[in-house]
């Protein structure tokens, strides 16, 4: 009964693909992110969705397109990847009361 | 803008000594104050926050923070480490005016905490 979970939980690939990530959350919370875990392990938020709507979208590029089918569930695609994309991904999720829930992330893997 | 910084990238310990995690954030609003551990190949968990009330928080594991709010600094603090407290810590700061979906965190660059035999 994971909270957040995300698939893959890694994902090698080469230039120039298109890949996605999933996440799920069944804690019930309005509020979905992604955050992009750098090699130096800083954290950055790239987009946060409200109920399917998107309301963050923090100047990524728009290769990253998320999609929110429903509210426990946001998608990250990526379009024409490439090198400087490698990171972990990380999905969070929250209630509203400023604690966010996050998933286990996924290792992307550019090469 | 917000932001935070960890003055110390890396710190390590011995086990049962004493340990102090330093964080100062910079904003000229209210904050909400966080404390995240990240073990190993792992995703995020939250150690403690501060929202508002007393200055002394406490959390999980043992840990506690102090939001001392003329010096903009809300240190990680543990009386006595064990091995398995080996992690990365990252502060993050958020704004309490933000809602419906804005409420974003901005986080430090972590300081990785090595705790030796």
């Amino acid at each position: 009964d994971t909270a957040v979970s995300q698939t893959p939980k890694y994902l090698v690939t080469q230039m120039g693909n298109d890949k996605s990530i999933k996440c799920e959350q069944n804690l019930g919370h309005d509020t979905m992110y992604w955050y992009k875990q750098d090699s130096k392990k800083f954290l950055k938020i790239m987009f946060s969705y409200n109920n399917k709507e998107l309301i963050i979208n923090e100047t990524v590029p728009n290769r990253f397109s998320p999609k929110s089918p429903d509210k426990a569930h946001l998608n990250l695609h990526i379009n024409s990847l490439e090198l400087g994309d490698s990171a972990v991904y990380f999905c969070a999720s929250t209630a509203g009361s400023y604690e966010q829930y996050f998933g286990p992330g996924t290792r992307l893997t550019v090469t | 803008a917000q932001s935070v910084t960890q003055l110390d990238s890396q710190v390590p310990v011995f086990e049962e000594a004493p340990v102090e995690l330093r964080c100062n954030y910079s904003s000229s609003v209210s904050v909400y104050l966080f404390w995240y551990v990240q073990y190993p190949n792992q995703g995020l968990q939250l150690l403690l926050k501060y929202l508002s009330g007393s200055t002394l928080v406490k959390g999980i594991n043992g840990f506690e923070a102090e939001f001392n709010k003329s010096q903009t600094s809300f240190h990680l603090r543990k009386p006595s480490v064990h091995i398995s407290d080996t992690a990365e810590y990252f502060c993050a700061v958020s704004d309490p005016l933000t809602q419906g979906g804005s409420e974003k965190l901005v986080f430090g660059k972590g300081t990785k905490l090595t705790v030796n035999p």
